[in-house]
C-alpha cells in the first residue's frame, strides 16, 4: 500500500514535443504529490507539487494532472527542451509527523535536439 | 538560494569500517532526513529527525545506523560496520513546516 508505481521507465521525446510521465498510488491517505527532477550526480530537486483538492496545477511548461478517483497523477512537460533531459521521480506523502516521501521508480527522459 | 550541503561527495571504505556522512541542513529548517539511492534505483527513505529525536525510521535503518545533530547546525549519519550492500548514494534533506523538501547533492558511499 505504500508503493508508488511510475511509468514509463524511460522516455525519448523530440525537442518541442510533450513528455508525459504517469504515476499511480494505492494509499488513499496520501495527500501531497510532488515531482522531483534529478540530474546525474545531483540530489532530487522539487519541480512541482499538487494536493488532491485540485485536478491540475501548472507552473510554466510543467503541469500535474491529478485523478483522485483513479488514484493516478501525471507530469506533462510542454515544449520539451534538451535541458529537460533528466530523471523524474513522482512521490507521495501523508501529512503527519514525518511527511516522509515515498518515491516512484523514476523515468529517464531524453529530449533529442 | 539556500542549500543543503553534504560532505564528503565520495567516500570509499572497507567492509566492517565505520563511516560518518555529514550534512549541513538549511539554517532555519526544522525537519531533517536521510534518504538513499542504490545505483539506478528509486530514492528510499531511511530516517526522519525532529526536535532532536528520530521521528520515524525505515526497515533499512537498523542498529548499525544512527543519526545525530551534535551542534545545532550539522546532521550526521553514522554506519557502524559497513556492509557491501550499504553502497549507495546517501542524500540528506531538510524542510520547514511546509512539505517542500530540499535535498543535498549526496554522498556516494562505496564499500569494498
Amino acid at each position: 500500500q505504500q508503493q508508488v508505481k511510475q511509468s514509463p521507465q524511460s522516455l525519448i521525446v523530440q525537442k518541442g514535443g510533450i513528455s508525459i510521465i504517469n504515476c499511480a498510488y494505492e494509499n488513499t491517505a496520501f495527500d501531497y504529490f510532488p515531482w522531483y527532477q534529478q540530474f546525474p550526480g545531483k540530489g532530487p530537486a522539487l519541480l512541482i507539487a499538487i494536493r488532491p483538492d485540485v485536478s491540475e496545477k501548472k507552473e510554466g511548461r510543467f503541469t500535474i494532472s491529478f485523478n483522485k478517483s483513479a488514484k493516478q497523477f501525471s507530469l506533462h512537460i510542454m515544449d520539451s527542451q534538451p535541458g529537460d533531459s533528466a530523471t523524474y521521480f513522482c512521490a507521495a506523502s501523508r501529512s503527519g509527523a514525518t511527511n516522509k516521501l515515498i518515491f516512484g521508480t523514476g523515468t529517464l527522459l531524453a529530449v533529442q535536439p | 538560494e539556500p542549500e543543503v550541503t553534504q560532505t564528503p561527495s565520495h567516500q570509499v571504505t572497507q567492509m566492517g569500517q565505520e563511516v560518518i556522512l555529514r550534512c549541513v541542513p538549511i539554517s532555519n529548517h526544522l525537519y531533517f532526513y536521510w534518504y538513499r539511492q542504490i545505483l539506478g534505483q528509486k530514492v528510499e527513505f531511511l530516517v526522519s529527525f525532529y526536535n532532536n529525536e528520530i521521528s520515524e525510521k525505515s526497515e533499512i535503518f537498523d542498529d548499525q545506523f544512527s543519526v545525530e545533530r551534535p551542534d545545532g547546525s550539522n546532521f550526521t549519519l553514522k554506519i557502524r560496520s559497513t556492509k557491501l550492500e550499504d553502497s549507495a548514494m546517501y542524500f540528506c534533506a531538510s524542510r520547514q513546516e511546509s512539505e517542500k523538501l530540499f535535498f543535498g547533492s549526496g554522498t556516494q558511499l562505496s564499500v569494498l
